[in-house]
């Protein structure tokens, strides 16, 4: 079974730019979040999907990002336009269920803005 | 608000020492507690999990124990091998479903 992958896994970009990053989860999950871990900071949530309706945006920064899931399947980040401080990891997982089961991760997309 | 507090940051052992990551949190509809570790340039992964009915859980040489009434939870790890190192996150999940996480420990061993 492929576990959730993510692409790019890294990015640079300037300042004012924009990037979009792709989540795959795994087949079947309903649930689908992604977070962030800003360099030697906790991995801090941005928002969860069930399918393809979004569950709990509370996490997302600003409207400079916006996240998608068409269809219910794989989900996008789209970050328009980019600052020095949205640098970081940004990790997406996926579940089963929502509630106290494991939630996994992909690998993580490394993006840096300059 | 929601917030766990993860320590230490970093902790050196050596071989065969056992190893102890601590994490309190302040929501007390908090139910499930999972301890990710993430190898260098790795995904997170799952190593194991506790729910709030259960004060501990064992599975070989890893071990978590929580106190629901102190607000803590923490991680065991005996007999310590160099794939060991790590970083490890705690982490919590309520009523809101998303899972908070601690800031991680760096654990180093040392052969």
């Amino acid at each position: 079974e492929a576990g959730v992958t993510q692409f790019p896994s890294h990015s640079v970009i300037e300042k004012g730019q924009t990037v979009t990053l792709r989540c795959d989860p795994i087949s079947g999950h309903d649930n689908l979040y992604w977070y962030r871990r800003v360099m030697g900071k906790e991995i801090k949530f941005l928002l969860h999907f069930v399918k393809e309706s979004k569950q709990d945006e509370s996490g997302m920064p600003n409207n400079r990002f916006l996240a998608e899931r068409t269809g219910g399947t794989y989900s996008t980040l789209k970050v328009q336009p980019a600052e020095l401080e949205d640098s970081g990891v940004y990790f997406c997982a996926s579940s089963q269920a929502h509630m106290n089961t494991e939630a996994f991760f992909g690998q993580g997309t490394r993006l840096t803005v300059v | 608000g929601e917030n766990v507090e993860q320590h230490p940051s970093t902790l050196s052992v050596q071989e065969g020492d056992s190893a102890v990551i601590k994490c309190t949190y302040s929501d007390s509809a908090s139910n499930y507690f999972p301890w990710y570790k993430q190898e260098l340039g790795k995904r997170p992964q799952l190593i194991i999990d506790i729910r709030s009915n259960v004060g501990e859980k064992k599975d070989q040489r890893i071990a978590v124990t929580l106190n629901k009434t102190a607000k803590h939870f923490s991680l065991h790890i005996t007999e310590t091998q160099p794939e060991d190192s790590a970083v490890y996150f705690c982490a919590e999940q309520g009523a809101t479903n998303k899972l908070i996480f601690g800031t991680g420990t760096l654990l180093a061993v040392q052969p």
